[in-house]
């Protein structure tokens, strides 16, 4: 089946620690992003990719870092400077590089900082 | 002025009511329109694309008005499980930047 597959789905980390959060799609997909949600809150975007090898900042990409070396995987770090990382982290895919289409989510990877 | 504004809701309404979301986008220029719905602690997931002349999907109809400037979703027939946040989508020329996402409007549909 294709899909977007993100993991864990739930990860705990204490302070201080750097954590990586995967996300791999099999769609063939050109672009991918990054979004985080906290309770109550509209999605926000941390991070995209048009293409394997180039990303850009979203809104809020302070304290996070990505990278894409393949076309199927674009995993999320979290570092010890995000000063409030506890929240919903969901990862979408496009075909379209011009991210004109619309975009299917992963289920998310709920952080919990400890 | 807000990207990609809606009313945050909820919206509380009983089966079988009809119930519509209005979502106001502040670009002009904008092409394309998605509506998405959002069930508790889940992901977004693509509920009907919004074309220019309107379209139908069951009890969904979504429509889009380029001179006001939004776009809206109608719900016929409420059902139990209609119950979760909706969520209005845009892009955003020019150039190639992602999709905006609107808050979110929370829809109770109630026995």
């Amino acid at each position: 089946d294709g899909g977007i597959t993100q993991s864990p789905k739930y990860l705990f980390r204490k302070e201080g620690q750097n954590v990586t959060l995967s996300c791999e799609q099999n769609l063939n997909h050109d672009a991918m992003y990054w979004y985080r949600q906290d309770p109550g809150q509209g999605l926000r975007l941390i991070y995209y990719s048009q293409i394997v090898n180039d990303f850009q900042k979203g809104d809020i990409a302070e304290g996070y870092s990505v990278s894409r070396e393949k076309k199927e995987s674009f995993p999320l770090t979290v570092t010890s400077a995000q000063k409030n990382p506890t929240a919903f982290y969901l990862c979408a895919s496009s075909w379209d590089s011009h991210m004109n289409t619309e975009a299917f989510f992963g289920q998310g990877t709920r952080l919990t900082v400890v | 002025r807000k990207e990609v504004e809606q009313d945050p809701g909820p919206f509380n309404v009983p089966e079988g009511a009809t119930v519509a979301f209005n979502c106001t986008y502040s670009n002009s220029a904008s092409q394309s329109f998605f509506w998405y719905r959002q069930d508790c602690r889940k992901e977004p997931k693509l509920l009907m694309s919004v074309y220019s002349s309107g379209n139908e999907d069951g009890r969904f109809t979504a429509q889009l008005n380029r001179a006001s400037q939004y776009i809206s979703l109608l719900i016929r027939d409420s059902k139990l499980s209609d119950s979760a946040t909706y969520l209005c989508v845009v892009n955003m020329p020019p150039g190639n930047t992602p999709l905006v996402f609107g808050k979110g409007t929370r829809l109770s549909v109630i026995a």
